[in-house]
Order: C-alpha cells, then sequence, then structure tokens
C-alpha cells in the first residue's frame, strides 16, 4: 500500500521546454513535501520543498505546485537542460518536516534531449 | 571531503554470512538515519539515530542491527544474510530545522547469492 506515488516512470523532453513531473499521495497526514534529485551511482540529493499551508513554492528554474483537495504535487523544470537528466523522487512527510522519516515515490526518470 | 560516505560502494555474499556496511558524516548533523532502496525503487526508512539514541525503528527484522558509535557515524550489521535482503542500503544525516532535508551518502548496493 504505497502512500506516495509516481505514476510515470519516465518522462522524455527535449532541452529549452518544460518538464512536468507529477507525484499522488493518499495520507491526509501528509503536511510537508519535497523532491529529490538522483544521479546514478549517487545518492538522492534535495531539490526543493513545500509545506502544506502554500501551494507554490519556486527557486530557480524548478518550482512545486502542490494541490491539497487532490493529494497531488507537481515539480516543473524550466527550462530544461541535458543536466537535469536524472531520477527524480517525490517523497512527503507528516509532523511539518519535522522529521526524517520520508515516505517517497518509486521515481521518475528524466532525460533531457539536447 | 565527502559529507556523507558509506562503506563499502558494493557487497557481494553468500546467503548465511554476516556483513557490515559503515556510515560517516562529517556535515556536525545530530541525527543519522539507514534508508533502504528495494527492487522497486521505493525508499524505505529502517532506522534513525539521533545523538547515537535510537529513535525510529522501522518493521525490521532482528537481523538487522543498526551501532552509533558517536552522532558523526552509523553502522549497519546484518546477520545471517537472506536472498530478499538485497538492495541497495543508504545512510543519510539531517540536522535540528530541516530534519526532512536528507543528505545522501551513495549507497551500498548489497547482493546476496
Amino acid at each position: 500500500d504505497q502512500q506516495v506515488k509516481q505514476n510515470s516512470p519516465s518522462l522524455s523532453v527535449q532541452e529549452g521546454r518544460i518538464s512536468i513531473l507529477n507525484c499522488d499521495y493518499t495520507n491526509s497526514m501528509f503536511d510537508y513535501f519535497l523532491w529529490y534529485k538522483k544521479y546514478p551511482a549517487e545518492g538522492p540529493t534535495f531539490l526543493i520543498s513545500i509545506s502544506s499551508i502554500k501551494d507554490k513554492n519556486e527557486d530557480g528554474r524548478f518550482t512545486v505546485f502542490l494541490n491539497k483537495s487532490a493529494k497531488h504535487l507537481s515539480l516543473h523544470i524550466v527550462p530544461s537542460q541535458p543536466g537535469d537528466s536524472a531520477v527524480y523522487f517525490c517523497a512527503a512527510s507528516a509532523n511539518s518536516g519535522n522529521t526524517g522519516k520520508l515516505i517517497f515515490g518509486q521515481g521518475t526518470t528524466l532525460q533531457v534531449k539536447p | 571531503d565527502t559529507a556523507v560516505s558509506q562503506t563499502p560502494k558494493y557487497l557481494v555474499t553468500q546467503m548465511g554470512n554476516d556483513k557490515s556496511i559503515k556510515c560517516e558524516q562529517n556535515l556536525g548533523h545530530d541525527t543519522m538515519y539507514w534508508y533502504k532502496q528495494d527492487s522497486k525503487k521505493f525508499l524505505k526508512i529502517m532506522f534513525s539515530y539521533n545523538n547515537k539514541e535510537l529513535i525510529i525503528n522501522e518493521t525490521v527484522p532482528n537481523r538487522f542491527s543498526p551501532k552509533s558509535p558517536d552522532k558523526a557515524h552509523l553502522n549497519l550489521h546484518i546477520n545471517s544474510l537472506e536472498l530478499g535482503d538485497s538492495a541497495v542500503y543508504f545512510c543519510a544525516s539531517s540536522q535540528p530545522g530541516s530534519r526532512a532535508k536528507l543528505f545522501f551518502g551513495s549507497g551500498t548496493q548489497l547482493s546476496v547469492l
């Protein structure tokens, strides 16, 4: 019973275009959400986060949108660059992010073509 | 000057053996974790230590025993390895004020034959 799901295993976009990665969750207790990026043979690295009191958080080319009623979040990357090619994990936590106990999705592999 | 380092990177062993994975962080964080990435690619928390004290212990077989000699180190010992233990094990750390922002090591690929 996966509480965080990333239904698209892979996504391919052209360099310069927008990449949209999606994530759905089922647990209403989740109130803090994060995206991690992972390159092969490396550990995941934190990318961006959002609290449930917000519906948008932006950091440079990366924006995360949260739709609480739909229990859905998305990560937008604009413009996409070849170096963005990686696996992206969505993660959720309760306790307003004051815990390192995260529930991860299974990841979406993004390929950005030059 | 790797922030979170774990060794070994690869571990191939026979069923029934006992093995250990070591983790060290030089970030000054007070909390460390072990996560397991299974064959379906989900990352799942196993354990968490805060200042050498166990604070999270998920439903993990007691063949897995974490040990934290100090807040910069968290090792994972696995007894009587089974085929199903094959996975990638990630160590991570975080600090007060941003607990959910985990810093991960590069992982240990464990293969049990």
